[in-house]
């Protein structure tokens, strides 16, 4: 069936690095993508929103990236911080769901000191 | 803040009791979500109710029931509980079905 989901469970980076957090989407119909970042003992909180009809998207220290050739969203963080320590989820927007949104498995990060 | 709110914010109960989780949703928002988190897990999508009507159903256990009350707020009722239900339950809440979803803190609901 569709699913969103993601490369990779868990990522690993040094404070002041870039990182770069992936998710691979299945339904071409898909019109619209959030990353939501959670920390831990909390509710997921929106970080960036991208439409289908955009390439790339660019927030403070965030961006996000989409190819619909390969459908693949991903995000960049710029100069990590331990506060950037969370899991980050994707959701797409997709007519085969209703239109609502569905959201992918995960991915943790950590910043190492 | 997320301007949505849920209680109790921890919930301690035994194995075939019955809980009930309530949430508010944010201010002018019509639809409501209910999520279920396991440990090290993602959201799996429960139900969604948008305007006081069921809208979408999801991996929701027939044990699992939820509703939205005319004042929009809604309540997951979760019975004969077993040890694998304990999770974390959010709430998020949109003005449109198909909008950007508010969180709410969650409840952490523990089965002995």
């Amino acid at each position: 069936g569709e699913s969103v989901g993601l490369h990779l469970p868990t990522l690993s980076v040094q404070e002041g690095d870039n990182s770069i957090i992936n998710c691979a989407y299945s339904n071409s119909a898909s019109d619209y993508f959030i990353w939501y970042k959670q920390e831990s003992g909390k509710g997921p909180q929106f970080i960036i929103d991208i439409r289908s009809n955009m390439d790339k998207r660019q927030g403070q220290r965030v961006t996000v990236l989409l190819n619909k050739t390969v459908k693949h969203l991903s995000l960049q963080i710029a100069a990590t911080q331990p506060g950037d320590s969370a899991v980050y989820f994707c959701a797409e927007r997709s007519p085969y769901n209703n239109n609502d949104m569905r959201f992918g498995a995960g991915t943790r990060l950590t910043v190492k000191p | 803040d997320s301007g949505v709110t849920q209680t109790p914010k921890h919930l301690i109960t035994a194995t075939g009791q019955r809980v009930t989780l309530r949430c508010s949703p944010r201010s002018g928002d019509l639809s409501v979500y209910w999520y279920q988190q396991s440990l090290d897990q993602g959201l799996q999508f429960l139900i969604q109710y948008y305007n006081g009507e069921e809208r979408a159903k999801g991996n929701i256990l027939e044990r699992f029931s939820a509703q939205q009350f005319p004042d929009l707020h809604s309540e997951l009722n979760l019975s004969s509980l077993e040890l694998g239900d304990s999770a974390l339950y959010f709430c998020a809440s949109s003005d449109k079905p198909y909008n950007e979803q508010f969180f709410g803190p969650g409840t952490r609901l523990t089965v002995l």
